[in-house]
């Protein structure tokens, strides 16, 4: 079985654009979850997804969005993006509540 | 507001020795508690929970942890330690669909 997918890998952008990410659950996974992981902060939590409604959205600003498709596939897209939003973002995906977590690689962005 | 404390940046163990990775959480009610490890250059992968039931917990590679209610712990375990246990471990806590990830704790395991 496949695990998760996430695309792009890597990413350069400069302040003020705006960048969107993919993440593709393993197969039959409903819940998507997001963190975006920095040396400073640690791993920090996104939003989470379940059958296309978010359920959970962590501290951040609303530069920060995301949503999820019929067939679990997310996307989050961050808007006018800062130095600050330079981080690993990490999808996750679970088959339901409270089990366990399958990581993908995550989508290193850079903002210069 | 719940919340998961690791209270060592880093741990160094002898290859062969047990090692013990410390997490502390702060939650009112029940928790279901997790831990995950990242290894250089990957993503995290789950190697226990607890949910319910019995309160030591076994999961991947030789590792366990013990749910401690009466002291809010939930460290992590393993009764000899690999020089490819060394990684970064996380501790985890869930509570009405809001997980907190702890600060993470590096393991280095010594030859």
């Amino acid at each position: 079985k496949a695990g998760v997918t996430q695309t792009p890998r890597y990413l350069i952008k400069t302040r003020g654009q705006q960048v969107t990410l993919s993440c593709s659950p393993i197969s039959g996974h409903r819940s998507v979850s997001w963190y975006q992981q920095t040396p400073g902060q640690g791993l920090q939590f996104l939003f989470e997804y379940f059958s296309e409604t978010q359920r959970n959205k962590g501290n951040f600003p609303g530069r920060f969005s995301g949503r999820q498709f019929s067939n679990s596939r997310s996307e989050m897209n961050v808007s006018t993006l800062e130095l600050g939003d330079s981080a690993l973002y990490l999808c996750a995906s679970s088959l339901n509540v409270y089990n366990e977590q399958f990581f993908g690689p995550g989508t290193r962005l850079t903002v210069l | 507001a719940q919340s998961v404390a690791q209270p060592e940046d880093q741990v160094n163990v002898a290859e062969g020795n047990p090692l013990t990775v410390k997490c502390t959480y702060s939650v009112s009610g029940n928790p279901y508690l997790f831990w995950y490890v990242q290894y250089p250059n990957r993503g995290l992968q789950f190697l226990l929970k607890y949910i319910t039931g019995d309160n030591l917990v076994k999961g991947s590679y030789g590792f366990e942890a013990e749910f401690n209610k009466s002291q809010t712990s939930f460290h992590l375990k393993k009764p000899s330690a690999l020089v490819s246990d060394s990684a970064l471990y996380f501790c985890a806590v869930d509570h009405n669909n809001d997980m907190r990830f702890g600060a993470g704790t590096r393991l280095t395991v010594k030859p």
